[in-house]
C-alpha cells in the first residue's frame, strides 16, 4: 500500500527564515512519481515539482528546493528566506500506477506553514 | 499551464436536495478526472477516479449511488452529490491529467459544500 506521512503537522517561523517540510513515503513500485502541492486559504491546489523515482538530482527552483532521497524515501521541501506569501497548507504527494489509464495520488497530511512579519 | 474550472465555487444546499459540481479541463482533452474530498484541517482523499465513456471506479467506502459521476465528454466530468446530508459537507475538488502515465494533475479551484 502506498503511504505519505507528513509529520510536520505545523510549523511557524519568521520572515527570511528558511524552512523544510519533511515528506516520507512508502510504496512497493519501483516507478513512481513525488509531487508537492500548496494549498493557500482559498483552497486551490497549487502544483509546485513533479520528481519521478529515476531522478535523485535535488532541484532548485527560485527560493524553493527539494531534496529527494531514494534512501531514506524521503523528498523534502526547503523554503529559502521564507516570506508572508508563503503561507498556506504544504502537500507532498504519491502517484501510484493505476490501471484505469491514469494515476490517483495519495496525499500526505499536509503541513501548515505560517511566515510571520 | 493546463486549466481546469470547477463550478460552483461553493453552494449551500437543504437536507435532501442534490447537487451537482462541474469540472472542465479548458484547454486540453483529460480521458481522466479524479474527484477528491477534503474535510477541515484535514489531507484530500479519493473519491473516484472518472473515464471518459465508461463507469467511475470508486473508492472502498465511497457509495456510488449517493456520489454520481459522469464523464460525458473529454473535457467535462460531474459529480452529482444526491440526497444530500449536513455529514456530506466538504471541500470537494477534482483534477485532470495530462495524457497517460504519471504526468502532472491539474486541480480545480475546489467547492465548499454546505447541507444545512
Amino acid at each position: 500500500a502506498q503511504k505519505v506521512t507528513q509529520a510536520q503537522t505545523e510549523i511557524s517561523v519568521v520572515e527570511k527564515e528558511d524552512v523544510t517540510l519533511d515528506c516520507v513515503y512508502e510504496t512497493r513500485d519501483t516507478t513512481y512519481y513525488l509531487f508537492w502541492y500548496k494549498q493557500p486559504p482559498s483552497g486551490e491546489l497549487v502544483f509546485l515539482i513533479r520528481r519521478n523515482s529515476f531522478d535523485e538530482q535535488n532541484e532548485i527552483s527560485g527560493r524553493y528546493s527539494w531534496n529527494f532521497q531514494k534512501s531514506t524515501s524521503s523528498f523534502n521541501f526547503t523554503i529559502t528566506a521564507s516570506q508572508v506569501v508563503d503561507s498556506a497548507v504544504y502537500f507532498c504527494a504519491l502517484s501510484e500506477p493505476y490501471t484505469g489509464g491514469g494515476n490517483k495520488l495519495t496525499f500526505g497530511t499536509g503541513t501548515q506553514l505560517k511566515v510571520e512579519l | 499551464g493546463a486549466v481546469v474550472s470547477q463550478h460552483p465555487s461553493w453552494v449551500i444546499c437543504k437536507s435532501g436536495t442534490s447537487v451537482k459540481i462541474e469540472c472542465r479541463s479548458l484547454d486540453f482533452q483529460a480521458t481522466t478526472m479524479f474527484w477528491y474530498r477534503q474535510f477541515p484541517k484535514q489531507s484530500l482523499m479519493l473519491m473516484a477516479t472518472s473515464n471518459e465513456g465508461s463507469k467511475a471506479t470508486y473508492e472502498q467506502g465511497v457509495e456510488k449511488d449517493k456520489f454520481l459521476i459522469n464523464h460525458a465528454s473529454l473535457t467535462l466530468s460531474t459529480l452529482t452529490v444526491t440526497s444530500a446530508h449536513p455529514e456530506d459537507s466538504s471541500f470537494y475538488i477534482c483534477s485532470a491529467r495530462l495524457g497517460q502515465g504519471n504526468t502532472e494533475a491539474f486541480f480545480g479551484q475546489g467547492t465548499r459544500l454546505t447541507v444545512v
